[in-house]
């Protein structure tokens, strides 16, 4: 059982670039979620989805794109890499909503822009 | 807007000290509270959660409480160990009951 599985675990870019956070999980949860972390500022939530076909945003959307043609994979889009999207990037997810088993984390991406 | 606070920021206790991380959350309309350790570059993994309805859970050495009227919520680890050494952070589930609001975290040392 793989749980949350986030790829790549460490990413450089330029500023301008564009690249895909990928998130996938096997646990057929219905809810996933994308959040940031920044020293001092704790993780905040940039994008949501509970369910394919369905996302909305969260508390930091701007820079940043969503889908989820499928229950498995929610992949995060950085439309053109900024300086202040060097973060540590987290995906969750969890089975029928957070109220009854509340969230599983994937292991992190570290971002770099430069 | 839920906010939510840890304190302390950092905590530095010998080995086998009992001690008690605190969280604070300003709505207390929450549906429950999760608590989640953090090693150093890891992800997060869970320790507790704590449905609204609920005072207390348990996990061997952790113990965390909540009091939804005060907004509060605490983890109490006993007879810590270096192992303990992470992040600790602490969550609500927002009103509409889909996201977590995290705290800032605690980030505790116990020393050898």
């Amino acid at each position: 059982n793989a749980g949350v599985t986030q790829t790549p675990k460490f990413q450089v870019l330029k500023t301008g670039q564009s690249m895909t956070l990928q998130c996938a999980q096997d646990m057929n949860h219905e809810y996933m979620s994308w959040y940031r972390q920044d020293p001092g500022m704790g993780l905040r939530l940039i994008h949501y989805s509970v369910g394919a076909g369905i996302t909305d945003q969260g508390e930091v959307p701007n820079g940043y794109n969503v889908s989820r043609s499928t229950t498995e994979d929610f992949p995060l889009r950085l439309l053109s890499a900024a300086p202040s999207q060097t973060s540590v990037y987290f995906c969750a997810s969890s089975y029928g909503g957070a109220l009854h088993y509340g969230y599983t984390f994937g292991s992190g991406t570290r971002l770099t822009v430069v | 807007k839920q906010e939510v606070t840890q304190i302390p920021a950092a905590l530095s206790v010998p080995e086998g000290e009992n001690l008690v991380l605190n969280c604070s959350f300003t709505d207390s309309a929450i549906y429950n509270l999760q608590w989640f350790r953090q090693d150093p570059g890891k992800g997060l993994t869970s320790l507790l959660l704590i449905q609204s309805s609920q005072r207390e859970q348990t996990s061997g050495r952790l113990n965390a409480s909540l009091d939804k009227s005060s907004g509060r919520s605490t983890l109490y680890i006993a007879a810590s160990q270096p192992g303990d050494s992470a992040t600790y952070l602490c969550a609500v589930l927002d009103n509409y009951g889909q996201n977590f609001v995290f705290g800032p975290g605690t980030r505790l040392s116990v020393l050898p």
